[in-house]
């Protein structure tokens, strides 16, 4: 059985463009939930997808967004990249919002 | 949401058994504490949750006095591999609900040969 897949490994853009991650939960759960992790820090909270809609997010603009699909994987997107948002993105899956949340490898993203 | 104070950083040698605590003076009555392992660029591991008294699995034991205030994560026989950084969550649940997991800065922990 796979476990939280994502994709790509690591990515590099520069200032002002958008990028797309994207995330494929562990087989049997429906709830994705979205993090960011900072150089030297714990990962902090994005949003969280449930049923395909935003159930709750964290301290985050509107920057941010996300979708789940019918197959329950989800995509995070973000725009007008600035140079804080290099950091290490993580993906975590759960059967529902309350059980032990699983993540994936993450996703590097560096911005020059 | 409760917060948690842990020791930024812990040396150890190999086959020591190694205690990191931490402090959440403010858990509510029906909080759990979780705790997380993570290797560098991999995403945080689930490693055991309590929430009193003492828990038990294959890889730690949770300790958690009777006024929860505090709780002490044990691993026996540490090796290099464990060599990572825990994190101590508490919340009301083990995913943390619809709020996500809050995590902190999290222990550094080094083992040496």
């Amino acid at each position: 059985d796979a476990g939280v897949t994502q994709s790509p490994t690591h990515l590099i853009k520069t200032r002002g463009q958008q990028v797309t991650l994207r995330c494929s939960p562990k087989s049997g759960h429906d709830t994705v939930s979205w993090y960011q992790q900072a150089l030297g820090q714990g990962p902090q909270f994005i949003f969280q997808y449930y049923e395909e809609e935003e159930r709750q997010r964290g301290n985050f603009p509107d920057r941010f967004s996300g979708h789940q699909f019918p197959n329950y994987s989800s995509e995070l997107n973000v725009n007008a990249l600035l140079l804080g948002d290099s950091a290490l993105y993580l993906c975590a899956s759960s059967q529902t919002v309350y059980n032990e949340q699983f993540f994936g490898p993450g996703t590097r993203l560096t911005v020059l | 949401l409760a917060k948690t104070t842990q020791p930024i950083s812990m040396d150890s040698y190999e086959g020591q058994e190694v205690n990191i605590t931490c402090s959440h003076n403010n858990i509510a009555t029906n909080d759990y504490i979780t705790w997380y392992q993570q290797f560098p660029s991999q995403g945080p591991r689930f490693i055991i949750q309590g929430y009193k008294t003492k828990v038990t699995n294959e890889v730690a034991s949770l300790f958690i006095p009777a006024d929860r205030k505090s709780s002490t994560l044990s691993l026996p026989r540490v090796s290099l591999s464990d060599t990572a950084v825990y994190y101590c969550l508490v919340g009301l649940y083990s995913g943390g609900g619809a709020d996500g997991l809050t995590f902190g800065k999290g222990t550094h922990l080094i083992i040496q040969p």
